[in-house]
């Protein structure tokens, strides 16, 4: 299978603790997206990166987010001192620059903060 | 912040029948695209119009697109129990970062829940 893939594919966590989730992107695609939905949402646009480079933020994403793409393959995304209101499925999704460029989005990690 | 505005929220149908989804936006938009989303799973994309189309037809899916109401409707002809999903609309537009490359910034509406029942 050569889509998005995501792990862990749940996770839970209490609060304070430090939580890391991994997005593994098409491996031709050079743009990566992170989105987080909670429930009965749509996803919210989080991040953005081109190849190695995070070129957009969300207001969204608050100092306690931070997410990386070491040499614009994977990429992480890490939550720091977690909150009751982080639960939500996080959503990572990749593309590849073209006219008609399609997001392919990965099955999620689903986080609950108790 | 949610751009596009789904209706209805929810849609309970029979096998075999046509389900209508609706999608009002609010800005100018480069293209719109739908998604179907399984319960707890990723998102799947179905269909991408662009601003200059009025109409995209893909197997049993129609989607039209009207740029001077900001709206676009979504078509499942002869549904299935298999259609059971939410379906989300998504607009897109050009934004430009602030390294100087520009990108189709997906916003994404609340999604219609729909049901088919055998």
């Amino acid at each position: 299978d050569t889509g998005v893939s995501q792990n862990p594919r749940h996770k839970i966590t209490k609060r304070g603790q430090n939580v890391t989730f991994r997005c593994d992107p098409i491996s031709e695609h050079n743009r990566l997206y992170w989105y987080r939905q909670t429930l009965g949402q749509g996803p919210e646009f989080l991040t953005y990166f081109q190849n190695e480079a995070q070129l957009e933020k969300s207001r969204l994403l608050s100092d306690r987010f931070s997410a990386e793409r070491p040499k614009g393959s994977f990429s992480t995304l890490e939550i720091q001192r977690t909150e009751q209101g982080d639960s939500a499925m996080y959503l990572c999704a990749s593309s590849q620059t073209g006219p008609r460029e399609t997001q392919y989005f990965g099955p999620g990690t689903r986080l609950l903060v108790l | 912040s949610q751009q596009g505005e789904e209706d209805p929220q929810a849609l309970s149908i029979q096998e075999g029948e046509n389900a209508t989804m609706n999608c009002s936006y609010k800005t100018s938009i480069n293209n719109l695209q739908w998604y179907r989303q399984n319960s707890g799973r990723g998102l799947v994309h179905l269909i991408l119009i662009r601003s200059n189309e009025r109409e995209k037809h893909s197997g049993r899916l129609r989607v039209t697109l009207d740029t001077s109401k900001k709206s676009s409707s979504l078509l499942i002809t002869a549904s299935r129990a298999a259609d059971t999903a939410s379906y989300f609309c998504a607009t897109v537009r050009g934004v430009l970062t602030a390294g100087g490359t520009s990108y189709g910034k997906l916003t994404f509406g609340q999604g219609t829940i729909l049901t088919v029942h055998p």
